[in-house]
């Protein structure tokens, strides 16, 4: 069974441009994650998406935006590139089952500089 | 506040020797999960081990187990057996609300373990 996906795995931008980074789940999984782990904040959550529809939301600027299709493929776009932005960005997948042992999975992350 | 704490930046430990990585949580919600990560330096978070707010046992698998102490909100990894492979960064994250509620989940700042030949 094929773990969680995520292209690229490295991308490098400028400021003011934007970035789009997609996450296949594993296959079954209807949930998926967006975290953004940068040495100085470390692992923060951005949002979720579930059934196309984002369930909850982290702290983080408008600028930060996803989406999910009906095949369960999530992307995320951040508009108006900014140094600090500068991060890795891991998705992660779940069943989210409702119960307690609900466990996400992780992909590879990708690795986006801003420069 | 800070929900999960991770007081050892780094751990040094002899190949073959047991080590225990310490987190601490801090929730008011009854109904909670405690997750340990490993991440190497490729950057992949790897799901270790899980432990349910209202679990009686530690859990384990394989050379991990959990050390769940509710009423301190203490939940401390415990390697066995320690392989170069292990070598890594460890991270202890908790989610609250676990009845449906919300999948966010709240990381420690982690703590990087070295295995010694």
């Amino acid at each position: 069974k094929a773990g969680v996906t995520q292209t690229p795995r490295y991308l490098i931008k400028t400021r003011g441009q934007q970035v789009t980074l997609s996450c296949s789940p594993i296959s079954g999984h209807r949930s998926v994650s967006w975290y953004q782990q940068t040495p100085g904040q470390g692992l923060q959550f951005l949002f979720e998406y579930f059934s196309e529809t984002q369930r909850n939301k982290g702290n983080f600027p408008g600028r930060f935006s996803g989406r999910q299709f009906s095949n369960s493929r999530s992307e995320m776009n951040v508009s108006t590139l900014e140094l600090g932005d500068s991060a890795l960005y891991l998705c992660a997948s779940s069943l989210r089952s409702g119960g307690e042992e609900n466990i996400q999975y992780f992909g590879a992350g990708t690795r986006l500089s801003v420069l | 506040a800070q929900k999960i704490t991770q007081t050892q930046p780094g751990m040094f430990v002899q190949e073959k020797e047991a080590v225990t990585l310490d987190c601490t949580y801090d929730t008011s919600d009854p109904s909670y999960g405690l997750f340990w990560y490993k991440q190497p330096s490729s950057g992949e978070m790897i799901f270790l081990i899980y432990q349910g707010s209202y679990d009686q046992q530690n859990a384990t698998e394989g050379r991990y187990s959990l050390n769940f102490q509710k009423a301190r909100k203490s939940a401390n990894l415990v390697i066995s057996a320690s392989q170069l492979g292990d070598s890594a960064m460890y991270f202890c994250a908790m989610r609250e609300g676990t009845q449906g509620g919300s999948e966010k989940l709240v990381f420690g700042k982690g703590m990087k373990l070295t295995v010694n030949p």
